[in-house]
């Protein structure tokens, strides 16, 4: 079955420093990726689309410039952490639906842990 | 290799009919599984969740059905509105993994429920 990658598994940094989240479809092709950035209570808060080719889609409330996120091909959506701090401290997600416009059917990696000192 | 999978991408179901969505998982160390509601342009939002140690857990008009042995667990919605239109995920977990105190999340492909009005 398809499967969605994420690297690192977790990472701890300085505040301060940028961090790089890479999420992979491996055996797909996806055009549109999501980030998800974990809350209490279960839930994940979509944070943007992620459009191979074009500007990613920032969700209400999103810094834009804090969370840059480039989709560099079909199989790579990365996400960046700018100068980071210990409330950015999160589980951060990532899903990919497998082909067409259709966003339904979802992949999701495996998460990423970032811890911020 | 997908370890909890949703194999139904979708389902329709007749307003005041009961709907029930299907999960199988193949890990059986997951211990504790969780039902997700997500709508379009949104994270998922926590639904439903057991624990192995139980077959079932009800909570107003949704129920989840967990068999073990068949490492499979169901959702019930009975009755079936037209709110309830949405993607539905499956997710499991295990035990001791968790990121801040959530739940490290493996993740179903989804489930498209469609209500009927």
């Amino acid at each position: 079955g398809a499967v969605v990658s994420q690297h690192p598994s977790r990472v701890i940094c300085k505040s301060g420093t940028s961090v790089k989240i890479e999420c992979r479809s491996l055996d797909f092709q996806a055009t549109t990726m999501f980030w998800y950035r974990q809350f209490p209570k279960q839930s994940l808060m979509l944070m943007a689309t992620s459009n191979e080719g074009s500007k990613a889609t920032y969700e209400q409330g999103v810094e834009k410039d804090k969370f840059l996120i480039n989709h560099a091909s079909l199989t790579l959506s990365t996400l960046t952490v700018t100068s980071a701090h210990p409330e950015d401290s999160s589980f951060y997600i990532c899903s990919a639906p497998p082909s067409g416009p259709s966003t339904d059917t979802q992949y999701f990696g495996p998460g990423t842990r970032l811890t911020v000192l | 290799d997908q370890q909890v999978k949703q194999n139904s991408p979708s389902l329709s179901v007749q307003e005041g009919r009961i709907s029930i969505l299907n999960c199988d998982y193949t890990n059986s160390m997951f211990d504790y599984f969780l039902w997700y509601k997500k709508y379009p342009a949104e994270g998922p939002t926590f639904l439903i969740s057991i624990s192995s140690i139980k077959d079932k857990n009800e909570d107003g008009r949704f129920t989840v059905f967990l068999n073990k042995s068949a490492k499979h667990l169901s959702l019930h919605i009975v009755p079936s509105q037209p709110g309830d239109s949405a993607v539905y995920f499956c997710a499991a977990s295990l035990a001791g993994e968790t990121n801040f105190g959530n739940e490290k999340l493996t993740f179903g492909t989804g489930t498209r429920l469609t209500i009927i009005p």
